[in-house]
């Protein structure tokens, strides 16, 4: 499967509490972007990569979050001290600049987070 | 806030009817996507149609684009009860990102 994925595809963590996420895109996809969704809403952007180029970043994206994509392949989003607020479901998803398909984002499975 | 609406936001159809959903925008476009999400699960890409197409299809899928009236709409024929899930339109500025609407949930009844 040439998909994105993601990794955790479940993550529940006390509040106060860091977590990691990683997505890995489509292999020859240069550009990454995050999401975040909660429920009943549709997904919101946090922030996006043109290789390893963090281009711009979401209001939605406070100083707890801190997001990599330190060789222009897989990324990582980090939150530190969890909120509850923070719980959601937090997608990526990769595209290409050049092709039949440039600039379909296709996303992944996504990582749901829940803070307790 | 979100760019797109999409309309209407719930919609019940019964199996082997015909499925359409409106998408309205505020800013100009590049693109306009469209995707399918089942329940607790990620996006599946539809269709994407350029500011300067007005029609694509995908097998059962139809959608449209009026930029003139900044909308687009998505009809799905010969509904299935496997189309039941929330589609929602996104739209793309050109600042690489998407704007999403909130979604419309459809329903097929066997």
């Amino acid at each position: 499967d040439t998909g994105v994925s993601q990794d955790p595809r479940h993550k529940i963590t006390k509040r106060g509490q860091n977590v990691t996420f990683r997505c890995d895109p489509i292999s020859e996809h240069n550009r990454l972007y995050w999401y975040r969704q909660t429920l009943g809403q549709g997904p919101e952007f946090l922030t996006y990569f043109q290789n390893e180029a963090q281009l711009e970043k979401s209001r939605l994206l406070s100083d707890r979050f801190s997001a990599e994509r330190p060789k222009g392949s897989f990324s990582t989003l980090e939150i530190q001290r969890t909120e509850q607020g923070d719980s959601a479901m937090y997608l990526c998803a990769s595209s290409s600049w050049r092709g039949p398909s440039y600039n379909e984002q296709f996303f992944g499975p996504g990582t749901r987070l829940t803070v307790l | 806030s979100q760019q797109g609406e999409e309309d209407p936001q719930a919609l019940s159809i019964q199996e082997g009817e015909n499925a359409t959903m409106n998408c309205s925008y505020k800013t100009s476009i590049n693109n306009l996507q469209w995707y399918r999400q089942n329940s607790g699960r990620g996006l599946v890409h539809l269709i994407l149609i350029r500011s300067n197409e007005r029609e694509k299809h995908s097998g059962r899928l139809r959608v449209t684009l009026d930029t003139s009236k900044k909308s687009s709409s998505l009809l799905i024929t010969a509904s299935r009860a496997a189309d039941t899930a929330s589609y929602f339109c996104a739209t793309d500025t050109g600042a690489q990102k998407l704007v999403f609407g909130q979604g419309t949930r459809l329903t097929i009844n066997p």
